[in-house]
């Protein structure tokens, strides 16, 4: 069965760098979103992404994160410069319609900030 | 405004049947999911309503009530490894373009117990 796939499965960096965190989407799939969540909280949308330009955008998604789509599978989140709050669980996900069927999750990269 | 309500915890017997509620208030609606999730793992999905009444899928089904703001997940024939939280997910289309973005509930722990 097809799967969404993160990669560094757990990332640790130290405050004010910057970080990838790598996605590959369901193939067939046309929208791609990246989620957060922080320990012991829900999970929170941050931005969705399709025909490779930002659809929408959540008030976290401020301008020190950014998302690309650098070649036909992978879909990256990059945060410049990495805060203390930061640290939490980031979720991938990709869906085949805009407006129906599931978003599948990935796996999830695990950031620690110091 | 946006706002999902989900018990907390909730217990069982292994066994037995559960329901989990959730209540939403959201500006706009195209579904709603409702997904596990096992400790430090991704959400995964399991069922979708869109339309008002049951979705029978398994030893899983979940209604809606679209007037109500209401859904529940009904959980048959517990088993010890339906141990998890269960995030409840609504597809926001409040903001226009963005149909896909799912704003979720805190999440229900439910522990099942032999």
């Amino acid at each position: 069965e097809p799967e969404v796939t993160q990669t560094p499965s757990h990332q640790v960096t130290q405050m004010g760098q910057e970080v990838i965190l790598r996605c590959v989407p369901i193939s067939n799939h046309l929208y791609f979103y990246w989620y957060r969540q922080i320990l012991g909280q829900k999970v929170e949308f941050l931005v969705s992404f399709y025909n490779n330009e930002i659809s929408e955008k959540s008030e976290i998604f401020d301008d020190q994160f950014s998302v690309e789509r650098p070649d036909g599978s992978n879909f990256t989140l990059k945060i410049r410069s990495t805060k203390l709050e930061d640290s939490a669980m980031y979720f991938c996900a990709s869906s085949e319609g805009r407006g129906q069927g599931e978003q599948y999750f990935g796996p999830g990269t695990r950031l620690t900030v110091t | 405004g946006q706002n999902i309500d989900q018990p907390t915890e909730m217990t069982a017997t292994e066994g037995a049947i559960v329901q989990i509620n959730c209540t939403y208030q959201t500006s706009g609606f195209n579904g709603l999911f409702w997904y596990q999730q096992h400790a430090g793992e991704a959400p995964t999905f399991l069922s979708y309503n869109v339309l008002d009444g049951l979705e029978e899928k398994g030893r899983f089904s979940s209604f809606l009530s679209r007037s109500k703001g209401y859904s529940y997940l009904l959980l048959k024939e517990l088993q010890m490894k339906d141990s998890a939280s269960y995030l409840c997910a609504v597809r926001d289309t409040s903001r226009g373009g963005g149909y896909n973005k799912l704003i979720f509930g805190a999440g229900t722990r439910l522990a099942v117990h032999p």
